[in-house]
């Protein structure tokens, strides 16, 4: 089945420590989102590729970084954790106008949830 | 800038009942979509149904169906035959058609459903 894997489901990580989220697709889809979505609130989007175009949202700290290799692969990197970063961040995928198609809406994967201890 | 509102924390629902949650967005777009997820405590986020803007018949999708009033910026979500693999927290969503996918989440709405 096409979808959206993300990799480590779960994920601690020290204080400081840099740590890096992956998010792959089978659905051959051009635009890949990062949110991070904080305990009882509502997904917040970091920043999305467009194709290889990179967008960032404008309140997006300067700690989160994303890499996309491929059409299949995206990256979140944290630079230094803060305990005020852990979160589930939820990668989603979808087609682009590019991709042609109207827009049948973003496919989340499972979350990779991040402690920070 | 546009906003989600969900006024509805939490709704609860006997088994085999109909259960309608409400949200109301506010945009000065005239093409958009909406949609309703579902997040249940795995977390993964589930597309429901989704809504053209354009298009004035409401999305059905099984038991799932939507009362879009586009005038009232009103985009309700209506389970029919309540099960309990309904009960999660359902986000109402929007985007325009050059945001693309980029959605603005309301606050979310908890259902429980009782057997």
């Amino acid at each position: 089945d096409a979808m959206v894997i993300q990799n480590p489901r779960y994920q601690v990580t020290q204080f400081g420590k840099p740590v890096t989220l992956s998010c792959s697709q089978t659905l051959n889809h051009n635009v890949m989102y990062w949110y991070q979505q904080k305990s009882s609130q509502a997904p917040k989007l970091l920043f999305h590729y467009y194709d290889k175009d990179f967008n960032n949202e404008a309140d997006t700290p300067d700690n989160f970084q994303s890499r996309r290799p491929n059409t299949s692969f995206c990256f979140l990197d944290i630079r230094s954790p803060g305990l005020g970063d852990a979160a589930m961040y939820l990668c989603a995928t979808s087609r682009g106008p590019r991709g042609g198609g109207t827009l049948k809406g973003a496919f989340f994967g499972q979350g990779t949830r991040l402690t920070v201890v | 800038a546009q906003t989600v509102t969900q006024s509805q924390p939490e709704m609860s629902v006997q088994e085999a009942e109909t259960v309608t949650l409400s949200c109301t967005y506010d945009t000065s777009e005239s093409d958009y979509y909406l949609f309703w997820y579902k997040q249940p405590p795995s977390r993964q986020m589930i597309l429901v149904i989704r809504q053209e803007a354009y298009k004035q018949q409401n999305a059905t999708e099984n038991r799932f169906s939507v009362n879009f009033q586009k005038a009232a910026k009103s985009f309700s979500l209506k389970i029919s035959d309540s099960q309990l693999g309904d009960a999660a927290m359902y986000f109402c969503a929007y985007t325009t058609t050059d945001s693309w996918g980029k959605l603005q989440f309301g606050a979310g709405t908890q259902v429980v459903v009782t057997p």
